[in-house]
């Protein structure tokens, strides 16, 4: 079975400019979560959905952030517009419940110059 | 409010070593989970064990081990006859009932040949 598909693995783009990222979680599995990684903060968690419904949305930084998940297997984290410190590692990840193992995607490297 | 702490930032052994890395969490639920991950330096997040709280027996898996005790709120990971390729971070991670996972800040361990 295909695990996390995350699309794309790198994304260079201009401050101002709008970024999506997407993700296809392993199927059958009903939740979802994105995740961020700096060197920084270290991994944060996002928002994670269950059943394609936004459940915890408190981690997301601010009203540029956004994310949908439309059907259960696709969803997107979308920045508009970019700034250069939200240049980091997305990840998503996907499990089949809450308190079971998560299964992370390859990342996307995103550089916003 | 800290969760789970990984106080080693960075282990450097020879190969053939074996290395402990220490995870110590912090949780007011009877019923929790935790994790070990591993990210390599080409940056996937890989699963490596999941341990629920009712299960304190040590855990072994070829080179690895893990020793769960309940008594010092510790989840601690040894790798025997360390080698290259185990050079990576490696994640504990704490996943509770009431709240969202958390994640350490991660070890990074380097294995020299």
């Amino acid at each position: 079975d295909a695990g996390v598909i995350q699309s794309p693995r790198h994304e260079v783009t201009e401050m101002g400019q709008e970024v999506t990222l997407r993700c296809k979680p392993i199927s059958g599995h009903d939740y979802l979560f994105w995740y961020r990684q700096t060197m920084m903060r270290g991994l944060e968690l996002l928002i994670y959905f269950n059943n394609n419904v936004p459940i915890d949305d408190s981690g997301m930084p601010e009203d540029r952030f956004s994310a949908k998940m439309p059907n259960a297997s696709f969803s997107t984290l979308k920045i508009q517009p970019s700034e250069p410190r939200d240049s980091a590692v997305y990840f998503c990840a996907s499990s089949s419940n809450r308190e079971e193992t998560q299964y992370f995607g390859p990342g996307t490297r995103l550089l916003v110059l | 409010a800290q969760k789970v702490t990984q106080a080693q930032t960075e282990i450097s052994v020879v190969e053939k070593e074996d290395v402990t890395l220490d995870c110590v969490y912090e949780t007011r639920d009877t019923t929790y989970y935790l994790f070990w991950y591993k990210q390599p330096p080409s940056g996937e997040l890989v699963f490596l064990i999941r341990r629920n709280s009712f299960d304190e027996q040590n855990e072994i898996s070829g080179r690895y081990s893990w020793n769960f005790q309940k008594s010092t709120s510790s989840f601690n990971f040894t790798i025997t006859a360390s080698q290259v390729v185990d050079s990576a971070v490696y994640f504990c991670a704490l996943s509770e009932l009431s709240n969202d996972m958390r994640f350490g800040a991660g070890t990074r361990l380097t294995v020299k040949p």
